[in-house]
């Protein structure tokens, strides 16, 4: 079952750091380009970062540029985003996204992990 | 930066067609890719490429690209059609991606 499981979210007082964490299952992962997504509470989607399928490139929204550094494990199968500097705002519900060459969408999304800097 | 507009509410009568549209310039490059959010739920893909529907998503859904905008269309609107629907598509550079507002649709 092709399957993306998110993982790491919690509290953090603001100015701390956290690392979420994706694991992907069901598909051979080193194919493909990794993303994050967040919702805040009440609000629309928002793109954060994007990994290549090899780890050598990566882009950010401005938004997170600077604080956040996406990364990955091809060979724990995982996805990461290390969040520096929190702030209030960056509290949301964080996704990882599968994107495909084929259909350059996000084709599969996990279940989401919640943030919340207080 | 590149935008995309979507309009924040759009209703539709239950068995009606309804067209939710997106608007941005990088659209004249990049396809969009439309997603349906329900309550509580993970984005859910329905529409990507030229208009292409990933596998189980109903017919009554389609897509389409004129110009600067994209549009997603559903024939025969259905009580479980109720969501929130974003649409996303990449910069003028290629390399980032933007999401519009989101569409809250309502079928009455």
């Amino acid at each position: 079952q092709v399957q993306l499981v998110e993982s790491g979210g919690g509290v953090v007082q603001p100015g701390r750091s956290l690392r979420l964490s994706c694991a992907a299952s069901g598909f051979i992962f080193n194919d493909y380009a990794m993303h994050w997504v967040r919702q805040a509470p009440g609000k629309g989607l928002e793109w954060l970062a994007v990994i290549s399928n090899d780890g050598s490139k990566d882009y950010y929204a401005d938004s997170v540029k600077g604080r956040f550094v996406i990364s990955r494990d091809n060979f724990k199968r995982t996805v990461y985003v290390q969040m520096n500097s929190l702030r209030p705002e960056d509290t949301a519900e964080y996704y990882c996204a599968r994107v495909t060459g084929d259909t350059d969408a996000f084709d599969i999304w996990g279940q989401g992990t919640m943030v919340t800097v207080s | 930066s590149s935008e995309l507009t979507q309009d924040p509410v759009v209703s539709v009568a239950l068995g009606q067609t309804v067209t939710i549209t997106c608007q941005g310039d990088s659209l004249r490059s990049w396809y969009a890719s439309w997603y349906q959010q329900r309550p509580g739920r993970a984005p859910l893909l329905v529409i990507y490429g030229k208009g292409t529907r990933p596998s189980g998503i109903p017919g009554r859904f389609s897509g389409s690209r004129s110009g600067n905008t994209a549009s997603l269309t559903i024939a025969g609107a259905q009580a479980e059609d109720e969501a929130d629907y974003y649409c996303n598509s990449r910069d003028y550079s290629g390399k980032y991606r933007i999401f519009g507002g989101g569409t809250k649709l309502t079928v009455l």
